[in-house]
């Protein structure tokens, strides 16, 4: 059964330092998106992706975040200079469509920031 | 209450009985989605129930959506011990891509 798959599962670095989550979408989805679950918290939205441009951002997605879809299967969620408060599991999903249909998450990525 | 959110916040039931959680929204709709995640792994989807359906079925799983009330239900009957896990529901805002995630419920099936 097709899935979304992350590297790494987990990545410890230096505050300051730059970061890049990879994932691979499920194959035949259009739309991708990136969400975190910072320790005991609720699962909040950050980015959404589509046709090769931002389609949607929330508040935490500032400067410091950027994505990309660097070939045909990737899907990267960069933090170029890393803070404590962003150690969270960092979640991509992908979906058929924008709307009204299933998004399909990944295992996430756990960063921890030290 | 916020946008998706689940009570109870914890549940703790014996193996073979049926559990039921609950989740309301604020905003209007295009559907409503159940999430189950187990301790430290990812999102698996369970089901997708949209805002002109009022009940749908996969497996043990039952969902009911109630648009008039904003709320949702879901029902997994016979639990098993595996059922154990965080369930969440997410609504997508109205012409929005993107899911609003609630607190979640912590299930414990106890053998």
């Amino acid at each position: 059964e097709p899935e979304v798959t992350q590297t790494p599962s987990h990545q410890v670095t230096q505050m300051g330092q730059e970061v890049i989550l990879r994932c691979v979408p499920i194959s035949n989805h259009l739309y991708f998106y990136w969400y975190r679950q910072i320790l005991g918290q609720k699962v909040e939205f950050l980015v959404s992706f589509y046709n090769n441009e931002i389609s949607e951002k929330s508040e935490i997605f500032d400067d410091q975040f950027s994505v990309e879809r660097p070939d045909g299967s990737n899907f990267t969620l960069k933090i170029r200079s890393t803070k404590l408060e962003d150690s969270a599991m960092y979640f991509c999903a992908s979906s058929v469509q924008g709307k009204n249909t299933e998004a399909f998450f990944g295992q996430g990525t756990r960063l921890t920031v030290v | 209450s916020q946008q998706g959110e689940e009570d109870p916040q914890a549940l703790s039931i014996q193996e073979g009985e049926n559990a039921t959680m609950n989740c309301s929204y604020k905003t209007s709709i295009n559907n409503l989605q159940w999430y189950r995640q187990n301790s430290g792994r990812g999102l698996v989807h369970l089901i997708l129930i949209r805002s002109n359906e009022r009940e749908k079925h996969s497996g043990r799983l039952r969902v009911t959506l109630d648009t008039s009330k904003k709320s949702s239900s879901l029902l997994i009957t016979a639990s098993r011990a595996a059922d154990t896990a965080s369930y969440f529901c997410a609504t997508d805002d109205w012409g929005a891509q993107k899911l609003v995630f609630g607190q979640g419920t912590r299930l414990t099936i106890n053998p």
